[in-house]
């Protein structure tokens, strides 16, 4: 079993349309977790940390579920912009074992 | 802002061949990565070095080797490439240890043939 598993998608959704992301995770003493958004041949670079208690940035909300080990990310509104790669991020309690999911490719389409 | 700066961008090697990629940054970060990225399997840590004057093993790391030169410079050196080595190389730094955001330098498509 992977340590990060995703749906590896591709997600093909109409713009305006709302998609959620899941992301499974096997060491349950991870400590952190983030979405990275990777665009096609470019580096990837932070969305946003995902917190216990679940946070939200815009149309972005990212939810955290420790007891079933798991983590979320929901779009609203998608926009054409938003077609990219989404990686979800989990690191261990030393804070350096940083486990990078395959991505899930979501594609916004006019 | 340059960030992180990865050299070179791209590069066609003959098995056997060795090089070295080039990774530095400018934010004053302690902490420095190089992954690889394959297909399907996301990034994959090869070596890390938690500050200055210290590296320590990855994921994958068989097949390379790194230097921390100082706090804004670490690189990546392929002694005797092999076709398996064959991927894109990111260089990451960040403040501290992994529980702060990683920022990446642009990649190295590496090609070995």
């Amino acid at each position: 079993r992977k340590e990060v598993e995703q749906d590896p998608g591709p997600f093909n959704v109409p713009e305006g349309a709302t998609v959620a992301f899941n992301c499974t995770y096997s060491n349950s003493a991870s400590q952190s977790f983030f979405w990275y958004r990777q665009d096609c041949r470019k580096e990837p670079k932070l969305l946003m940390s995902v917190y216990s208690s679940g946070n939200e940035d815009g149309r972005f909300t990212a939810q955290l579920n420790r007891a079933s080990q798991y983590i979320s990310l929901l779009i609203r509104d998608s926009k054409l912009s938003d077609s990219a790669t989404y990686l979800c991020v989990v690191t261990d309690t030393g804070g350096f074992k940083t486990i990078f999911g395959a991505g899930t490719r979501l594609f916004v389409k006019a | 802002n340059a960030g992180v700066t990865q050299t070179p961008k791209f590069q066609v090697l003959k098995t056997g061949q060795s090089m070295t990629l080039q990774c530095a940054q400018d934010m004053n970060h302690n902490s420095m990565y190089w992954y690889r990225q394959d297909p399907g399997m996301g990034l994959r840590l090869i070596y890390y070095s938690a500050s200055e004057g210290t590296t320590d093993k990855g994921e994958v790391p068989n097949g390379y080797n790194v230097s921390r030169l100082n706090k804004r410079e670490f690189s990546l050196r392929l002694e005797s490439a092999a076709p398996s080595q064959t991927s894109v190389y990111f260089c990451a730094s960040s403040e501290e240890k992994g529980n702060t955001e990683a920022f990446f330098g642009q990649g190295t498509r590496l090609t070995v043939v």
